[in-house]
């Protein structure tokens, strides 16, 4: 069983288009994060919910908008992509403060 | 702002030896310090969290250190074999993770 699990995997869309990423943690923790790791493999922070509620909200365009349905889900909706949005995004999830963070496999997304 | 720096950047050894990879932060009020090991391609792996009133962590082969007051951390590999070949990320833990650069490690059979 999966503890974060991120869909798809791979995404190759052209510029312009609106994609989603989906992220689900099965660990009931209460906080998740999103981070784009870069072509030097730098990890930033993105964005990270509490219980629902957005709490990090790092200077991202806001054609990016996190969406959380409920505690076990963190989506990510992107807008009119750009070729500079070629990244690897990870999700990741922790129970609280000074917990251990587990991420998904995250998703390779390339434009084109 | 917490910075975090990892050094090498690359590390290559011969199959058997000890190593130490060194990650430093800035700001010394963490939560915890927790190191990662990711493949190429693949996601991140907690391989250890030490906590911050914490002074060290051992799981097998790794032992993880941590001073909070120097800003600093390491994460020792006993006897490396070719399969801990990956980057080594430290990320200290504040109201988010801040991560170094991580470490390329090829250990060589």
């Amino acid at each position: 069983d999966t503890a974060v699990s991120q869909t798809p995997k791979y995404l190759v869309t052209q510029m312009g288009n609106d994609k989603s990423i989906k992220c689900e943690q099965n660990l009931g923790h209460d906080t998740m994060y999103w981070y784009k790791q870069d072509s030097k493999k730098f990890l930033k922070i993105m964005f990270s919910y509490n219980n629902k509620e957005l709490i990090i909200n790092e200077t991202v365009p806001n054609r990016f908008s996190p969406k959380s349905p409920d505690k076990a889900h963190l989506n990510l909706h992107i807008n009119s992509l750009e070729l500079g949005d070629s990244a690897v995004y990870f999700c990741a999830s922790k129970k609280g403060e000074g917990t251990e963070a587990f991420f998904g496999q995250g998703t390779r997304l390339t434009v084109v | 702002k917490q910075e975090v720096t990892q050094i090498p950047a690359a590390l290559s050894v011969p199959e058997g030896e000890n190593l130490v990879l060194n990650c430093s932060f800035t700001d010394s009020a963490i939560y915890n310090l927790q190191w990662f090991r990711q493949d190429p391609g693949k996601g991140l792996t907690s391989l250890l969290l030490i906590q911050s009133s914490q002074r060290e962590q051992t799981s097998g082969r790794l032992n993880a250190s941590l001073d909070k007051s120097s800003g600093r951390s390491t994460l020792y590999i006993a006897a490396s074999q070719p399969g801990d070949s990956a980057t080594y990320l430290c990320a200290a833990t504040g109201n988010q993770f801040y991560f170094g650069t991580g470490t390329s490690l090829t250990v060589i059979p």
